[in-house]
């Protein structure tokens, strides 16, 4: 079975702290996706990025940040120096080959205080 | 082509009404999925299509609901007999298929049973 676990619910920072949310994956395949979306108040999902299972390498876009690492099953994100646009619900999700749908985790609300 | 759009954005019926939701997904995608998500959880798949043919359906989809393509373009989520535990965000998404795992989702439809 698959599986995506985001055990922080909320995590409140004050504006140019840095902050990282947490996701655990569980899946037997050795090919998956991983994602991770960003749902503002307006309620589209915004896609973030994408990695595969062969790819551990570690990405960088701006302020944001991934850490893939397979030997504990987590794909984390860091946001360097939060802003009040970052605030939003952030949903990590797992793919797996064969299956061909997203299977998502219960997402992390994050606010960004001024 | 904007991306995916979903009509209308906000349904309120009453218990026991027919409802439908309509989605546009981003031109020769071949893959349509639709998801719902209830207030503090991630998105659920329901179904998705590859063109026309509708591939899986989730058990989350009770003989109340029922999806079509009809020429592998826009499709209609329709439920009949609507109860309060329908309340919840439908979202569509989709993807170019062919082993392209990039989904991209629309705004959704907020329904609420009342």
């Amino acid at each position: 079975a698959q599986k995506v676990t985001q055990a922080q619910t909320e995590i409140s920072v004050v504006e140019k702290e840095d902050v990282t949310l947490d996701c655990v994956y569980e899946t037997r395949d050795t090919t998956y996706y991983l994602f991770w979306y960003k749902q503002p108040p307006s309620g589209e999902l915004v896609f973030l990025i994408r990695r595969n299972s062969f790819d551990e390498q570690n990405e960088i876009s701006g302020r944001y940040s991934w850490n893939f690492q397979k030997s504990t099953s987590s794909f984390n994100f860091t946001i360097t120096a939060s802003q009040v646009v970052d605030s939003a619900v952030y949903f990590c999700a797992l793919w797996v080959q064969n299956t061909d749908k997203l299977i998502f985790g219960t997402g992390t609300r994050l606010q960004v205080f001024p | 082509d904007t991306g995916v759009s979903q009509d209308p954005r906000h349904k309120i019926t009453k218990r026991g009404q027919n409802v439908t939701f309509r989605c546009d997904p981003i031109s020769e995608h071949n893959r349509l999925y639709w998801y719902r998500q209830t207030l503090g959880q991630g998105p659920e798949f329901l179904t998705y299509f590859q063109n026309e043919a509708q591939l899986e359906k989730s058990r989350l989809l009770s003989d109340r609901f029922s999806a079509e393509r009809p020429k592998g373009s826009f499709s209609t989520l329709e439920i009949q007999r609507t109860e309060q535990g329908d309340s919840a965000m439908y979202l569509c998404a989709s993807s170019p298929g062919r082993g392209n795992t990039e989904a991209f989702f629309g705004q959704g439809t907020r329904l609420t049973v009342v």
